[in-house]
């Protein structure tokens, strides 16, 4: 079955260094990757997606996301963080040759200290 | 261009008792999706809806069952709520063509007690 892992519940980078949130997934065929945010007591933002192509994506507010298939991660990433970046960040997958579900990660807090 | 909305933003049940939730698409959207999502977890699939049928559908009882209208909004309703029931409830809509990404609500947070 296809799932999706975020191996830190939480991540504390200094404001101006480079962030990063790891996210890997497991998936039967090609994988269809996202990632959102989400502020306190709001719902979900699209930040990304990896569809196909470049490995490199480029999506919302600076931040990009790196697709390794021999690692199958989709870790995300941003040169410089800001402290208005702290929130909780959901990795998600897509796989339309299963049952086209998506199933989202639990969840990583990102902290970004003044 | 007005995004996912949904009603009410909360809510507070008693056990066996019902509810429903209301979510209205993004312009353009067809497809909807709820979600629940537990405190301190990720959001779970409950099911999609297209063409007012459910097309896809997660690991949860037919306690919850759901609408789409012709107009593309969309109702969740719980039966027979459990305490376990408690959480913030999603909707996100999208096109149903190629890989698209959903946008989101704000939520229902719904209490049971």
């Amino acid at each position: 079955a296809q799932s999706v892992a975020q191996p830190e519940d939480q991540v504390n980078v200094a404001e101006g260094n480079p962030l990063t949130v790891k996210c890997t997934y497991s998936v039967s065929g090609n994988p269809y990757l996202f990632w959102y945010v989400q502020y306190p007591n709001r719902g979900l933002q699209f930040l990304l997606k990896y569809i196909t192509g470049d490995n490199l994506v480029k999506g919302s507010y600076g931040f990009e996301a790196e697709f390794n298939k021999s690692q199958t991660s989709f870790h995300l990433k941003k040169p410089s963080a800001l402290v208005s970046d702290s929130a909780l960040y959901f990795c998600a997958v897509r796989d339309i040759s299963r049952d086209d579900k998506i199933i989202f990660g639990k969840g990583t807090r990102l902290h970004i200290l003044p | 261009d007005a995004g996912v909305t949904q009603s009410p933003t909360h809510l507070i049940k008693t056990r066996g008792q019902q509810v429903t939730l209301r979510c209205s698409p993004k312009s353009g959207h067809d497809t909807v999706s709820w979600y629940q999502q537990a405190l301190g977890q990720g959001p779970q699939f409950i099911f999609q809806y297209y063409e007012e049928e459910e097309r896809q559908r997660g690991n949860f009882p037919d306690r919850f069952s759901g609408h789409q209208f012709p107009n593309y909004s969309s109702e969740l309703n719980v039966n027979a709520l459990l305490l376990g029931d408690s959480a913030l409830y999603l909707c996100a809509s999208s096109i149903a063509s190629g890989i698209a990404e959903q946008y989101f609500g704000p939520g229902t947070r719904l209490t049971v007690t």
